[in-house]
């Protein structure tokens, strides 16, 4: 497996756009994760799936993030619309148990300007 | 706050020393858990300690843990350049969600 997939590498939009993250989890993972890095806030749990369903969204900072995972091997984060302080690192993590072992992918690097 | 915190924030050795991480947390357990992140990359995992087990070795990584101090330490052993890197403690705890801490930059000179 080529592990977890996100794209794009790298965001850069305008403030007020619309923005879609892209994850591809491991095939099997029972589990899906989207994180934020800043510097500020360190790695925050956005929300998480189990086979699809989403489980926990409590830390989705506002109602202009929105996720989905319409299958077991796609989701998507998306913010509408952007602001600058979305600026920060967004990661998709999987996993087969929900504490288990998280596999990242590379990440993908929101710039609001 | 986050439930895991690591200290030191910065460490910074030379090749061939141990280097020693520690994290701390606040509520019980089920796992407490180590990962590595590269400057751009995205984490990897290295360890998971159950909270039933007191020590773990992988390699040149040897992970302890105390519950009754809420503590967990990474120790590096004999640490190369290729270990610099961020590390960052996660617990696991009744909700089965992994929180992790601030992490440790560690700056490991040849």
């Amino acid at each position: 497996d080529a592990g977890v997939i996100q794209s794009p590498r790298h965001e850069v939009t305008e403030m007020g756009q619309e923005v879609t993250l892209r994850c591809k989890p491991i095939s099997g993972h029972d589990y899906l994760f989207w994180y934020r890095q800043t510097m500020m806030r360190g790695l925050e749990l956005l929300i998480y799936f189990n086979n699809n369903v989403p489980i926990d969204d409590s830390g989705m900072p506002e109602d202009r993030f929105s996720a989905k995972m319409p299958n077991a091997s796609f989701s998507t984060l998306k913010i509408q619309p952007s602001e600058p302080r979305d600026s920060a690192v967004y990661f998709c993590a999987s996993s087969l148990f929900p504490d288990g072992e998280a596999f990242f992918g590379q990440g993908t690097r929101l710039t609001v300007v | 706050s986050q439930q895991g915190e690591e200290d030191p924030q910065a460490l910074s050795i030379q090749e061939g020393e141990n280097a020693t991480m520690n994290c701390s947390y606040k509520t019980s357990i089920n796992n407490l858990q180590w990962y590595r992140q590269n400057s751009g990359r995205g984490l990897v995992h290295l360890i998971l300690i159950r909270s039933n087990e007191r020590e773990k070795h992988s390699g040149r990584l040897r992970v302890t843990l105390d519950t009754s101090k809420k503590s967990s330490s990474l120790l590096i052993t004999a640490s190369r350049a290729a270990d610099t890197a961020s590390y960052f403690c996660a617990s696991s705890g009744s909700a089965r969600q992994l929180t992790f801490g601030s992490g440790t930059q560690l700056t490991v000179l040849p």
